[in-house]
């Protein structure tokens, strides 16, 4: 089983829509949970943190299921902007290694 | 400014040949990490370094190297011995402290073989 995995979509969607993705684990021991967002060609940039109360941001909300070892990102009146992949990350804590799951694609249409 | 700075961003390598990528940061971080991404595909951990004088392989680290002699430096050497190094590299920085580990993202390089 991968360390992390994600479903690579695409996740084609129109305007307004909601959408959510899922990203799965399997370190139980991870402690720190992030959601990347990843434009064609560029750097990834965090998008936000993943609390395990679950946390918002404007249309944005991630929330952690610790229990059954996944992240959701929820992403509510889809923006054309929106469109880009989104990579969760899953950090062991301390000084480990990083983990990216293979990202989602999202496609927001007209 | 702080950042992370990746040069150069684009580069080309000819059969055998070994190349570095320059990855330099000014945030203090102790944490730093190589990963590359193929077309369409997610970021693969490469080597990443806790601290200076010290790094740890990732899931595909055959065919590179890397040094950490400073905390600001993180150098990655594509070596003869990558069969396939055609990829977008990317480096990033952490605190990695406490497991607030996010990470600050340098803006890649684009490495080809002729």
């Amino acid at each position: 089983r991968k360390e992390v995995e994600q479903d690579p979509g695409p996740f084609n969607v129109p305007e307004g829509a909601t959408v959510a993705f899922n990203c799965t684990y399997s370190n139980s021991a991870s402690q720190s949970f992030f959601w990347y967002r990843q434009d064609c060609r560029k750097e990834p940039k965090l998008l936000m943190s993943v609390y395990s109360s679950g946390n918002e941001d404007g249309r944005f909300t991630a929330q952690l299921n610790r229990a059954s070892q996944y992240i959701s990102l929820l992403i509510r009146d889809s923006k054309l902007s929106d469109s880009a992949t989104y990579l969760c990350v899953v950090i062991p804590g301390g000084y480990q290694k990083v983990t990216f799951g293979t990202g989602t694609k999202l496609q927001v249409i007209p | 400014d702080g950042g992370i700075t990746q040069s150069p961003k684009y580069l080309f390598r000819k059969e055998g040949q070994n190349v570095t990528l320059s990855c330099e940061q000014n945030l203090n971080h102790d944490a730093m990490y190589w990963y590359r991404q193929d077309p369409g595909q997610g970021l693969r951990l490469i080597y990443y370094s806790q601290i200076v004088n010290d790094f740890q392989k990732g899931d595909i680290a055959e065919g590179y190297s890397v040094s950490r002699e400073k905390k600001e430096s993180f150098p990655l050497t594509v070596t003869s011995a990558q069969k396939n190094p055609t990829a977008f590299y990317l480096c990033a920085s952490s605190t990695g402290t406490g497991g607030e580990g996010k990470l600050f993202f340098g803006s890649g390089t684009q490495l080809s073989v002729l």
